[in-house]
């Protein structure tokens, strides 16, 4: 059972563009959600993260958009670079760290120049 | 710049081998993980450790896999006998107190 489910699966953005990534739960229980960036050959690196007492965490370009009642949550990159090619992972815990958390499958983004 | 180191990162072996994977954690950090990365699955959690002590392994194939830290300096993560679909990327991550997660740059096993 895939309790974190990401989409899409792959995204092209022209340089300067949005680029958006949208993440659904139905665990209830879960109360954090980081964004992680992976570049390849490494691991996946923390990108931004929020908890569910807000809606909107902005951190430079990069932004979290977080629906409770929808339990979905969303990662908008502005002004996309072709360094920001890279694939990403939303993932959620349930104990407001980072103990059992649990990944999405994952974004691949190809920003072209 | 601290940072978890994990040897080798590629490793090529024969089905039926033991397979040792080390982890060096970020000093300070209580916490340490071991997640596998495949296509098909995306990351999954096999097994963490706090304070040394084993917490959950649930995500792990007991009969063939264990993981263990021997001291604050060192995890490990051991296949016997390795089989043709652990072949994936084995990352080791650690945290202090749970928050946030550092990841290494991972071990990249295939089995033959």
């Amino acid at each position: 059972q895939q309790q974190v489910k990401q989409s899409p699966q792959s995204l092209i953005v022209q340089k300067g563009g949005i680029s958006i990534i949208n993440c659904a739960y139905e665990n209830t229980a879960f109360d954090y959600f980081p964004w992680y960036q992976q570049f390849p050959g490494k691991g996946p690196a923390l990108l931004i993260a929020i908890r569910p007492d807000v809606s909107e965490k902005k951190e430079g370009r990069f932004t979290i958009s977080f629906n409770k009642s929808a339990k979905q949550f969303s990662l908008h990159i502005m002004d996309s670079q072709p360094g920001d090619s890279a694939t990403y992972f939303c993932a959620a815990s349930p104990q407001g760290g980072s103990e059992k958390l649990v990944f999405g499958k994952g974004t691949k983004l190809t920003v072209n120049p | 710049d601290a940072r978890v180191t994990q040897t080798p990162r590629h490793k090529v072996t024969e089905m039926g081998q033991e397979v040792t994977m080390r982890c060096q954690p970020i000093l300070g950090h209580n916490t340490v993980f071991w997640y596998r990365q495949t296509m098909m699955q995306g990351l999954e959690l096999l097994a963490y450790f706090r304070n040394r002590a084993p917490l959950d392994d649930s995500g792990m194939p007991k009969d063939r896999f264990s993981a263990e830290m021997p001291d604050a300096t060192l995890a490990t993560l051991k296949i016997q006998p390795s089989e043709p679909r652990d072949s994936a990327v084995y990352f080791c991550a650690s945290a202090n107190s749970a928050l946030p997660l550092h990841f290494g740059n991972g071990t990249r096993l295939t089995v033959t």
